[in-house]
């Protein structure tokens, strides 16, 4: 139980252009999606908190205005990297706290999206 | 600032032999402690969660936590090749974002 997908696992853009990742948790709800980035040899850099049905939390440094995130229902969340720079490149996971149970607290991640900005 | 320490390695045993990898935490209002497994270019993957001190066991692997040291480690017995990963360690209040330390890569030979 407890799987977490995104979709998609790979994707290359131009600069300039814009890119989503989806988020879904399968077998679960989840009230509560975390965005991460991670550049290469480097930890996970938390980006964001998405609670569904209210606006994302941003950590500090993370333009909300280019990473767009909507959690419109209890098993998806979207990332959306509005005008995708090569900066932007890097793997974007997704993790999700299963609402209620005896595993209350643990995150489930996703299996990440390489983003390449070319 | 909450932190979360661990050593980066890389951390070389042989196969069969007991690994050992530590972490330390900065906020004293962690609930949660976890375990994470990375293999390169793939995504963490749960491995032990610890809520309590004291020690918690699942197969190979054993986690410790003190919270009075502020301090987390995870054993793991009889390492096999496949253990060759870098284990990050995170911490959290409840419900909220984990807090990962930078990994410590662990390298298995046989």
């Amino acid at each position: 139980g407890a799987v977490v997908s995104q979709h998609p696992s790979w994707v290359i853009c131009k600069s300039g252009t814009s890119v989503k990742i989806e988020c879904r948790s399968l077998d679960f709800q989840a009230t509560t999606m975390f965005w991460y980035r991670q550049f290469p040899k480097q930890s996970l850099m938390l980006m964001a908190t998405s609670n569904e049905g209210s606006k994302a939390t941003y950590e500090q440094g993370v333009e909300k205005d280019k990473f767009l995130i909507n959690h419109a229902s209890l098993t998806l969340s979207t990332l959306t990297v509005t005008s995708a720079h090569p900066e932007d490149s890097s793997f974007y996971i997704c993790s999700a706290i299963a609402s209620g149970g005896a595993v209350l607290y643990e995150q489930y991640f996703g299996p990440g999206t390489r983003l390449t900005v070319t | 600032q909450k932190e979360v320490e661990q050593n980066s390695g890389p951390l070389s045993v042989p196969e069969g032999a007991i690994a050992s990898l530590n972490c330390t935490y900065s906020d004293r209002g962690s609930q949660s402690f976890f375990w994470y497994r990375q293999y390169s270019g793939k995504s963490p993957e749960l491995i032990m969660s610890i809520y309590s001190n004291g020690d918690k066991e699942d197969g190979r692997f054993t986690a410790q936590l003190n919270k009075a040291s502020q301090y987390v480690s995870l054993l793991i017995r009889d390492s096999q090749p496949s253990d060759s990963a870098t284990y990050l360690c995170a911490v959290n209040q409840a419900g909220t974002a984990l807090i990962f330390g930078k990994g410590t890569t662990l390298s298995v030979s046989s």
